[in-house]
């Protein structure tokens, strides 16, 4: 069965830094790109980051490029979400989520792992 | 940029849902995907590729359009059918997503 599993989410003040986690079984994770995508309160889906298989080819959207950081530890079949001088507008439930073919479509996602910005 | 219309659409069983993605300007034919959405759960894939069902998604799930409008048509709806559909804008990043559109009973 494929699964993804997040991890690390919490409260936290805003301008400090956390670290999402997401350890995936089931498929060939080096064989696949992966995504980060977040919905905040009351809010639709917003995609937050995505990095191929390799590593090599990394994006982000604007609202968090330059703050938070992605990246994969195919060995650990895991991926993270480094997330830097958080904003309240960063609360939210965020998804791990696996690429289908290679072009941005994700067909399988996690459960999520809820951050919530807060003084 | 991607809008959905209508915002919320509100229909019964059995009646024909028209979902509107239109893009701020023209895309690739092949670079919409859609979405379900329930509270509780995670998004579920339907169309991919624009065209394409996804995996166990049932015919009356229908993806269409080119250039900047795309649409997204669901027949003889069902009561699991109901909640929220987003489409994605999806050959290079970002990725991103339309502001969904609530299909209600």
């Amino acid at each position: 069965e494929v699964q993804l599993v997040e991890s690390g989410g919490g409260l936290i003040q805003p301008g400090r830094s956390l670290r999402l986690s997401c350890v995936v079984s089931g498929f060939m994770f080096e064989n696949y790109d992966m995504h980060w995508v977040r919905q905040a309160p009351g809010k639709g889906l917003e995609w937050v980051s995505g990095i191929t298989r390799s590593g090599l080819s990394i994006g982000y959207a604007d609202s968090v490029k330059g703050r938070f950081t992605i990246s994969r530890d195919n060995a650990k079949k895991s991926l993270y979400l480094q997330m830097n001088s958080v904003r309240a507008e960063d609360t939210a439930l965020y998804y791990c989520a696996k690429d289908f073919y290679g072009s941005g479509e994700i067909d399988v996602w996690g459960k999520g792992t809820t951050v919530t910005v807060s003084s | 940029v991607l809008t959905q219309s209508p915002d919320t659409l509100p229909l019964s069983p059995g009646e024909t849902a028209t979902l509107s993605c239109r893009a701020s300007q023209s895309v690739t034919s092949t670079s919409i995907a859609w979405y379900h959405h329930k509270p509780g759960q995670p998004p579920r894939l339907l169309i991919y590729a624009t065209f394409a069902r996804a995996s166990d998604i049932p015919d009356r799930f229908r993806g269409d359009g080119s250039g900047t409008d795309f649409t997204l048509t669901i027949s003889r709806l069902e009561p699991e059918d109901f909640g929220v559909y987003y489409c994605q804008y999806c050959d290079t990043s970002p990725y991103i997503f339309g502001q969904g559109t609530r299909l209600e009973i």
